[in-house]
C-alpha cells in the first residue's frame, strides 16, 4: 500500500488552541491531500500539495494552513481551532499519477470543545 | 475538479441481492472512480472506468459509464454483509489530480 500514517488519530482540544495534524507517507508520492468529512457534506478538499513547498487551496481552506518541507510529510495546522472544525480529517496521496487514483489514510478525529 | 453526485443516498437490501447505485456528474471526464468507505475507516479505491469504456468488471463489481448522459452506475452482485459501507464516485478530468467527493450512497446489507 501507499504507507500513509496519520497522527494523532484522535484529539480533543479547546476552542482557540492551535492544532497540527501530520500525514506521513513512505513511498515518495508527489501529490498529497487533506480532506475533512462531516455528516451531510461528504468529503471536502481543504488543501493539497504537488511537491515540496508547493501547496494550494481546496474548497474549504479558510482557517487552515499546510506545510510540506519534506516529500514524506504533509502537515495541516489549525491556527486557532473552532468548534466548526470538529471533524474527521483524511490525508490522501495520488498513488497512480496516470489515473489520479487516491490512497487514503485512516483518518484523524478532531473534537474542538 | 468536479464533484459526482451519488444516488440513492441510502440503500438497504437483503444479503444475496444485487445493489445498484448511481453517479451523475456535470462536465467531461477522463475517467471515473468508485471508492468504498467502511465505518470509521478511510476510503478505498474499488474500480476505475475510463471515458472510452462503457462497462468494466472486477469480481462482483460491475461499473457502467454513459458519457452522453454524464452518468455511471455501480452494481454489486450477490451482496454480502461485508459490503455494508458508503460508496463514493469521483469523476476525474484530464490533467486534474484533485478528486472531489459527494455525500455517497450508504449501503446496508442485512444478513
Amino acid at each position: 500500500d501507499a504507507g500513509i500514517t496519520q497522527s494523532p488519530r484522535h484529539k480533543v482540544t479547546e476552542t482557540g488552541t492551535p492544532v497540527t495534524l501530520r500525514c506521513h507517507q513512505t513511498e515518495n508520492h508527489r501529490y498529497m491531500y487533506w480532506y475533512r468529512q462531516d455528516p451531510g457534506h461528504g468529503l471536502r478538499l481543504i488543501h493539497y500539495s504537488y511537491g515540496v513547498k508547493d501547496t494550494d487551496k481546496g474548497e474549504v481552506s479558510d482557517g487552515y494552513s499546510v506545510s510540506r518541507s519534506k516529500t514524506e510529510d504533509f502537515l495541516l495546522t489549525l491556527e486557532s481551532a473552532t468548534s466548526s472544525q470538529t471533524s474527521v480529517y483524511f490525508c490522501a496521496v495520488t498513488r497512480e499519477v496516470n489515473t489520479g487514483e487516491l490512497f487514503f489514510g485512516e483518518g484523524s478525529r478532531l473534537t474542538v470543545l | 475538479s468536479q464533484q459526482g453526485e451519488e444516488d440513492p443516498q441510502a440503500l438497504s437490501i437483503q444479503e444475496g441481492e444485487n445493489a445498484t447505485m448511481n453517479c451523475s456528474y456535470k462536465t467531461s471526464i477522463n475517467n471515473l472512480q468508485w471508492y468504498r468507505q467502511n465505518s470509521g475507516r478511510g476510503l478505498v479505491h474499488l474500480i476505475l472506468i475510463r471515458s472510452n469504456e462503457r462497462e468494466k468488471h472486477s469480481g462482483r463489481l460491475r461499473v457502467t459509464l454513459d458519457t452522453s448522459k454524464k452518468s455511471s452506475s455501480l452494481l454489486i452482485t450477490a451482496s454480502r454483509a461485508a459490503d455494508t459501507a458508503s460508496y463514493f464516485c469521483a469523476p476525474s478530468g484530464a490533467g486534474s489530480y484533485q478528486l472531489t467527493f459527494g455525500k455517497g450512497t450508504k449501503l446496508s446489507v442485512i444478513p
